[in-house]
């Protein structure tokens, strides 16, 4: 089956810092990939819908600025929380669309600000 | 809009009897309707969708469109089954998912 990776898994920053996380679908191409944020014993919050070559797509209450995405290709998608706050810390899911128009997601980043 | 409610955060039951995880949706037109699972340190997994009819697992979901239902089964609950339960609704237009806010399910031996 489809397989969607994410780097890193785990992450600790500064306040202040800012730190890219990406995801890769790794056996098939994706236009269009999403990013979720979960925190604990909470469900999938949708951020943004990426697609590639044009810009994301956010969620109302999600700061583009802060939570800057790019989907250079059919392959990959970033996601750079910039100038983290402890409040920013959370689980930082993506996901990725095939042809046939099931998601599949990656095994998460959880971002950890100090 | 669109919203999906599972009312039961967590559900019980013991090995072998039957499981029901409610799942009521909200929207204007015809949905697309998934059940999502999440095993213990795993990632979401697609567990089944409304369109397939199929039984993953032994579970089954029926979509009920009068009472904006889709409610997931088992009749023979197993211990591996425990996990994160999650109800998930896709609009028109292939818009992305929107999730409920899950169910614990926890099989006791």
């Amino acid at each position: 089956g489809a397989v969607v990776s994410q780097h890193p898994s785990w992450v600790i920053c500064k306040s202040g810092t800012s730190v890219k996380i990406e995801c890769r679908s790794l056996d098939f191409q994706a236009t269009t990939m999403f990013w979720y944020r979960q925190f604990p014993k909470q469900s999938l919050m949708l951020m943004a819908t990426s697609n590639e070559g044009s810009k994301a797509t956010y969620e109302q209450g999600v700061e583009k600025d802060k939570f800057l995405i790019n989907h250079a290709s059919l392959t990959l998608s970033t996601l750079t929380v910039t100038s983290a706050h402890p409040e920013d810390s959370s689980f930082y899911i993506c996901s990725a669309r095939d042809e046939t128009v099931t998601q599949y997601f990656g095994p998460g980043t959880r971002l950890t600000v100090l | 809009a669109q919203r999906v409610t599972q009312p039961e955060k967590l559900l019980s039951v013991f090995k072998g009897a039957p499981v029901e995880l409610k799942c009521n949706y909200s929207y204007s037109g015809s949905p697309e309707l998934f059940w999502y699972v999440q095993y213990s340190r795993q990632r979401l997994q697609l567990l089944l969708r409304h369109i397939s009819r199929e039984s993953i697992k032994g579970f089954t979901a029926d979509l009920n469109k009068g009472e904006t239902s889709f409610h997931l089964k088992k009749p023979f609950a197993q211990e591996e089954d425990s996990a994160m339960y999650y109800c998930a609704l896709r609009g028109s237009g292939n818009t992305p998912l929107v999730f409920g806010k899950g169910t614990r399910l926890s099989v006791i031996a």
